[in-house]
């Protein structure tokens, strides 16, 4: 157990819908980050956010938002789902050594 | 921005064999490379890190190298068991001012050790 939580495990949703999941990091850790993990795109990071701002972007895409509450925990919003949306999603949260620990995993399926 | 490569893609090995992937990146910024073990339908989890001032690091039966001036490191497993079989990806990354490293991963490597 890494400490990170997520909810929820999993999530059957239809095309068009918007969708949010919840990230907790380990107790202290002020960073987390949100990444997609397909099986043709690999993992691929998202967002990350330091204290409550909005630290990095990557792949993310606009109909995809995220942000981090003053308790550190934090939502990833999916809208306007697309089959192609269907994906594990992680959250990571980390100090700033870089070494970072994933929660379990959110498993999107989009119909 | 930064892009890594890893190789194989499947790794096949008998149980007791030594097994070796290895990654390559683009960017001689990065200094800090992890290893993540991802076993089906679970979470990746850090096995190994290796930061760009060290050229080896080793725990128990796994140990990374890194190169620098070649810009590749490599995971190497030794005395492999059938519990190592899983998805390895590594990672390069660095840390601009503000502390956040940013990974881009390998597209990973799926080790199947035989017993």
């Amino acid at each position: 157990d890494s400490g990170v939580t997520q909810t929820p495990k999993h999530l059957i949703t239809a095309t068009g819908q918007r969708v949010t999941l919840r990230c907790s990091p380990r107790s202290g850790d002020l960073s987390v980050y949100w990444y997609q993990q397909s099986l043709d795109q690999g993992l691929q990071f998202l967002i990350q956010y330091y204290n409550g701002e909005e630290r990095a972007k990557g792949n993310i895409l606009e109909r995809f938002s995220a942000q981090q509450f003053p308790d550190l925990h934090s939502e990833l919003n999916l809208s306007s789902l697309e089959l192609g949306d269907s994906a594990l999603y992680f959250c990571a949260s980390s100090v700033s050594t870089g070494t970072q620990y994933f929660g379990p995993g959110t498993r999107l399926l989009v119909l | 921005g930064e892009n890594v490569e890893q190789h194989p893609s499947t790794l096949s090995v008998q149980e007791g064999d030594s097994a070796v992937i290895k990654c390559t990146y683009s960017d001689s910024a990065s200094n800090y490379f992890p290893w993540y073990k991802q076993e089906l339908g679970k979470r990746p989890q850090l096995i190994i890190d290796i930061r760009s001032n060290v050229g080896e690091k080793k725990d128990q039966r796994i140990a990374v190298t890194l190169n620098k001036t070649a810009k590749h490191f490599s995971l190497h497993i030794t005395e492999t068991q059938p519990e190592d079989s899983a998805v390895y990806f590594c990672a390069a990354s660095k840390a601009p001012g503000g502390g956040s490293y940013i990974p881009t991963f390998g597209r990973g490597t799926s080790l199947i050790v035989h017993p």
